[in-house]
């Protein structure tokens, strides 16, 4: 079982808006401004999408945001695109002694 | 341009041992944590631990705590993950990351996919 909790899939159609949930607890992503969203293509490694909560790295597409309450963080993916197609996952900083938890990712369907 | 070049997969057989290594270029490798990440086969991302390559300082995730090690040769910025006796379900590929403090992981490695069999 993940820390974080992640919808397994989440579908939408071209041009269209979807939304993927993170949602931890007030020791990771409630309490810490450091949730991270990482984009995965089959056999790739991830890639960075958003950084503190809202950030968005260097050549990163502004259809892709972040934003955070409570305990649940929340990425947002506008005008989807085929190429989005793909596995996303959050990851928290937390102050267990873990460091950083990941959720178990959620597999995004461009129909 | 910053780097994270991984060795290459490995095949073993259950109880040898293995070092897999990752190589920093492209930025100060003192000043970034490395994470190591396991990803079994169809599975999600699982942090595994850090490193501090400036004075080898690590945490392990209390799922990989003992199992696996994980040292830095700062002179050659290179990390490295190791196991001493490997298990069948040690199976996956692995990826070294370059860390902030704030945990976020800007840079991978291409991973190093260790296949454990007899």
């Amino acid at each position: 079982q993940s820390a974080l909790t992640q919808p397994a899939s989440v579908s939408g159609s071209p041009g269209q808006s979807i939304t993927i949930s993170c949602t931890g607890t007030s020791s990771d992503v409630g309490g810490y401004n450091y949730v991270s969203w990482y984009q995965q293509h089959p056999a790739k490694a991830p890639k960075l999408m958003i950084f503190d909560v809202s950030k968005r790295p260097s050549g990163v597409s502004n259809r892709f945001s972040g934003s955070k309450s409570g305990n649940t963080a929340s990425l947002t993916i506008s005008g989807l695109q085929a190429e989005d197609e793909a596995d996303y996952y959050c990851s928290s900083y937390t102050s267990s002694n873990t460091f950083v938890v990941f959720g178990g990712g959620t597999k995004l369907t461009v129909l | 341009e910053v780097q994270l070049v991984q060795s290459g997969a490995e095949v073993k057989k259950p109880g040898e041992s293995l070092r897999i290594s990752c190589k920093g270029s492209g930025y100060s490798f003192t000043t970034y944590w490395i994470s190591w990440v396991r990803q079994m086969p169809g599975k999600g991302l699982e942090w595994m631990g850090r490193i501090d390559p400036s004075d080898s300082y690590t945490n392990y995730s209390p799922s990989f705590q003992g199992h696996v090690s994980i040292s830095a040769d700062k002179s050659i910025s290179t990390a490295y993950l190791q196991w001493s006796s490997l298990k069948a379900s040690d199976t996956a590929m692995y990826y070294c990351a370059k860390t902030s403090s704030s945990a976020e992981v800007d840079y991978w490695g291409q991973g190093t996919l260790v296949t454990v069999s007899s």
